[in-house]
């Protein structure tokens, strides 16, 4: 079946200007997690969905990010006035439910460039 | 809080040589354990994992024992491949705050040469 996939895979942006990032996860998937990866770094938490509810938003590093996932599948990562210090690449996972057991299941994220 | 301290890269291997990444973890309650590769070009994937103490993951020849007395889940493999060379990620998970996010280390870069 088709995994989790994350558009656009790449993005310029030109600093201050907004961005959206969008997440297909594996349908059924209950959870779905964003993460923020710097370059030579492991992945850092975002925030966390719980079906449409966002459960843990205590990883976005500033009132600019804000993430949604309206009717509990797909999910968008808005960040605004983009700084240069937000390029990174952006990945998005999704596990089955909501135990820490679970598996997670990793887009090929979005690469963020801030010019 | 909770964290992953893994060993530094890059490490760099011959064909059938032996590998140990070490990885050791702090946490406040009983984690699951988890090993991510990324290979060249390609996203995330769980290479193996254990959710209790004393268990043992294990995939494509790679595997890791959850040792709660010394607090570390290290990976090992009996003998690389030139297709093993990927930057390895150790990770915990903790149902904390509302939720099962993954705390990773720093990745280790693993390059084997033939």
């Amino acid at each position: 079946g088709a995994g989790v996939s994350q558009s656009p895979r790449y993005k310029v942006a030109k600093r201050g200007q907004d961005v959206a990032l969008r997440c297909d996860p594996i349908s059924g998937h209950v959870s779905l997690f964003w993460y923020q990866q710097a370059l030579g770094q492991g992945p850092e938490f975002l925030t966390y969905f719980q079906n449409e509810a966002q459960l843990d938003k205590s990883g976005l590093p500033s009132d600019r990010f804000f993430a949604e996932r309206p009717e509990g599948s797909v999910s968008t990562l808005k960040i605004q006035r983009t700084q240069q210090e937000d390029s990174a690449v952006y990945l998005c996972a999704s596990s089955l439910s909501r135990l820490h057991t679970d598996t997670q299941y990793f887009g090929p994220g979005t690469r963020l460039t801030v010019l | 809080g909770d964290s992953v301290t893994q060993m530094e890269g890059p490490v760099t291997l011959s064909e059938e040589a032996c590998l140990t990444i070490n990885c050791t973890y702090t946490a406040t309650g009983y984690p699951s354990l988890f090993w991510y590769v990324q290979y060249p070009g390609e996203g995330l994937q769980l290479l193996l994992k254990a959710t209790k103490a004393d268990d043992k993951g294990s995939n494509k020849g790679f595997e890791a024992t959850y040792r709660k007395e010394t607090t570390s889940f290290h990976l090992e493999k009996g003998s690389v491949q030139v297709s093993d060379s990927a930057v390895y990620f150790c990770a915990l998970s903790l149902l904390q705050g509302g939720s099962e996010k993954l705390v990773f280390g720093k990745g280790t870069k693993l390059t084997v040469n033939p």
